[in-house]
């Protein structure tokens, strides 16, 4: 199974700045997705990070405030633009080959926006 | 958005005991997955089942799935402390390539 790597693991930023979020898989995959957890909540997913081309934004969320970049096949990166506190959570990276295989997720990256 | 609801939100039981969780869902689904997270980790993928399947076990967990009902269940027995987390189903709909969770079960086994 896929082993993931997010970094950085937490991070405290300041309002307005934006912090980008790497996510590393041991082995090329299909999917990527991106996930924000309020702390003892449910996911919420923000987009699918598609290789070669532009992610796909869930409702509510926009390419401005959370571009993706996808590479290749086993990189992706999140960032949060333009932070305010509304943004602090918790931002985890998952990948899996297809919807019918499991997800393997990286253990979050913990953000406080001040 | 969500589309799986975990009833109970929480639950706590005796270690030994069985647990069992439900999920219920609004729309046609490819599979169901149930997956276990605990606190401050990522999730873990505990099981898949598929629309045209009615049950599975994995070691102490089975699952069951009703499509008529738009639900599933997750029984764990002999529950054990390091069985304490919180429990989440994710469905994918039908022509539809994302996995979304539900609001998720926070279990705490007692000693």
């Amino acid at each position: 199974s896929a082993v993931i790597s997010q970094k950085p693991s937490r991070d405290i930023c300041q309002r307005g700045t934006s912090l980008t979020i790497q996510c590393q898989v041991d082995s090329q995959v299909t999917m990527m997705f991106w996930y924000r957890q309020q702390p003892g909540q449910s996911l919420t997913l923000i987009a699918t990070a598609n290789q070669g081309s532009e992610a796909t934004y869930e409702s509510g969320f926009v390419i401005d405030k959370f571009p993706i970049s996808r590479p290749n096949l086993t990189f992706s990166t999140l960032t949060v633009s333009n932070m305010s506190p509304e943004d602090s959570s918790i931002y985890l990276c998952s990948a899996g080959d297809s919807v019918w295989s499991p997800l393997h997720f990286g253990n979050g990256t913990r953000l406080t926006v001040t | 958005s969500q589309q799986g609801e975990e009833d109970p939100q929480a639950l706590s039981i005796q270690e030994g005991e069985n647990a069992t969780m439900n999920c219920s869902y609004k729309t046609s689904i490819n599979n169901l997955q149930w997956y276990r997270q605990n606190s401050g980790r990522g999730l873990v993928h505990l099981i898949l089942i598929r629309s045209n399947e009615r049950e599975k076990h994995s070691g102490r967990l089975r699952v069951t799935l009703d499509t008529s009902k738009k639900s599933s269940s997750l029984l764990i027995t002999a529950s054990r402390a390091a069985d304490t987390a919180s429990y989440f189903c994710a469905t994918t709909m039908n022509r539809d390539d994302k996995i979304i969770f539900g609001k998720g079960t926070r279990l705490h086994i007692l000693p």
